[in-house]
């Protein structure tokens, strides 16, 4: 079956270690994002990637780092420097966005993400 | 800096009902919109994309319209049921970078 996949559903944390999520697609898509939600609250893009070995920062990436050394997998690091971890975190993939219409139709597929707590 | 708005109040509503909920967009001119659909605990599922040259599209008992002068999207659902009930998500293109951003959503409640 394909699809994007994020392990584990669920991570305790101690204050002060770095954590790496896990995320893998199988649908050969060549864009992938990492978002954060808190309670109650809307998707918060932390990184996105569109190529191997590339990847932007989004609107919140201070206190994460990823990496992209293959186009299936795009895992996320929280680290110590991220001051309130505790949340859930979604990733995706798409295909590229196409930037002006007609084009092909594209969709972002979301992993059944992963809670992160703080203890 | 470009921004998304979607009402931040839930949406009550009675089944059988249309439900429209508003999307608003500020300093960017995007190219398509999409919509999504999130259950509590879950990652939010693709509903319809809306192209800048389309007026309104259309998928069973979803309808879209796109509004490029007005900045708008707004997204209706007919006779809806409690089975609709969920947060819906309006993600205009940004145009740079394939970024995907999304509004912060509204939450649908319909009673039966």
């Amino acid at each position: 079956d394909g699809g994007i996949t994020q392990s584990p559903k669920y991570l305790f944390r101690k204050e002060g270690q770095n954590v790496t999520l896990s995320c893998e697609q199988n649908l050969n898509h060549d864009a992938m994002y990492w978002y954060r939600q808190d309670p109650g609250q809307g998707l918060r893009l932390i990184y996105y990637s569109q190529i191997v070995n590339d990847f932007q920062k989004g609107d919140i990436a201070e206190g994460y780092s990823v990496s992209r050394e293959k186009k299936e997998s795009f895992p996320l690091t929280v680290t110590s420097a991220q001051k309130n971890p505790t949340a859930f975190y979604l990733c995706a993939s798409s295909d590229l966005l196409p930037l002006t219409g007609p084009g092909r139709n594209t969709e972002a597929f979301f992993g059944q993400g992963t809670r992160l707590t703080v203890v | 800096s470009q921004k998304i708005e979607q009402n931040s109040e839930a949406l009550n509503i009675q089944e059988g009902k249309t439900a429209t909920l508003t999307c608003n967009y500020t300093n960017y001119s995007p190219a398509y919109l999409q919509w999504y659909r999130q259950d509590p605990g879950r990652g939010p599922v693709f509903l319809l994309l809306i192209r800048e040259n389309e007026k309104e599209k259309r998928k069973e008992r979803l309808k879209v319209t796109f509004d490029t002068t007005l900045k708008q999207s707004l997204f209706h659902i007919t006779a809806s049921q409690p089975a609709d009930s969920a947060t819906y998500l309006c993600a205009p293109h940004t145009g740079g970078y394939n970024k995907l951003i999304f509004g912060a959503g509204t939450r649908l409640a319909v009673h039966p």
